[in-house]
């Protein structure tokens, strides 16, 4: 089984719905990322959190918010979807600590707003 | 404000070529350089990285190139092979303190390796 989950995989929402983007990790890590990737853009830092009690913005955190109710579970919300937000988002994660940063990858959601 | 720039976009060469990758960094603050590796489909993979205190680090068929007074690094992939067709993303951190853990990437660039 992959060691950072994310679910779905693929979604087409209409514009003003609410979504949300899980993330699942059985690595163990106490650090938790959002990311959006758009072409030409690279990989943008949404929101990320050091632990449960701990959830920091990003570079672009407007019209997202995020929950983290486990160490092992962090979700990414839309409140009221956008066509901007269509993107590739990863959640990722690390552990405190380590001599470098490495940090672990999901395999991504895809999210179209129409 | 991209921090991290990357070029090129695209690159696309023969195996056994030795595509180069580039980087620019502006925060004199980041202190940790690692590559990422994307194939399509999947989440990126970190492939290597250097800290300040080196020019050069190998691995393999990978080498970074750091030069700290220019505020660039580099990727350069010996004996290019089809399998080493991906994008490419180079990245800078600060390790120290609270903002440790945070990576800021460069633009990415897709690698072509043809046969």
């Amino acid at each position: 089984d992959a060691d950072v989950t994310q679910t779905p995989r693929n979604r087409i929402t209409k514009t003003g719905k609410r979504i949300m983007l899980e993330c699942s990790q059985t690595k163990g890590h106490d650090r938790m990322y959002w990311y959006r990737q758009d072409p030409g853009l690279g990989l943008r830092l949404i929101y990320y959190s050091f632990d449960v009690k701990d959830i920091n913005k990003g570079e672009i955190s407007d019209g997202y918010s995020v929950s983290r109710q486990a160490q092992a579970k962090f979700s990414l919300s839309l409140e009221s979807a956008i066509p901007n937000q269509t993107a590739l988002y990863f959640c990722a994660t690390s552990v405190t600590g380590q001599l470098y940063n490495e940090q672990f990858f999901g395999p991504g959601t895809r999210l179209t707003v129409l | 404000q991209q921090q991290v720039k990357q070029s090129p976009q695209s690159l696309i060469v023969q195996k056994g070529g030795i595509p180069i990758i580039n980087c620019a960094y502006e925060n004199t603050a980041f202190d940790y350089f690692p590559w990422y590796q994307q194939f399509p489909g999947k989440g990126p993979a970190l492939l290597i990285a250097i800290r300040p205190d080196v020019s050069e680090k190998k691995e393999g068929r990978f080498t970074i190139s750091f030069n700290k007074s220019a505020k660039q690094f580099s990727l350069h992939i010996m004996d290019s092979q089809p399998g080493d067709s991906a994008t490419y993303f180079c990245a800078a951190s600060i390790m120290k303190g609270t903002s440790g853990s945070r990576l800021t990437f460069g633009e990415g660039t897709q690698l072509t390796v043809n046969p």
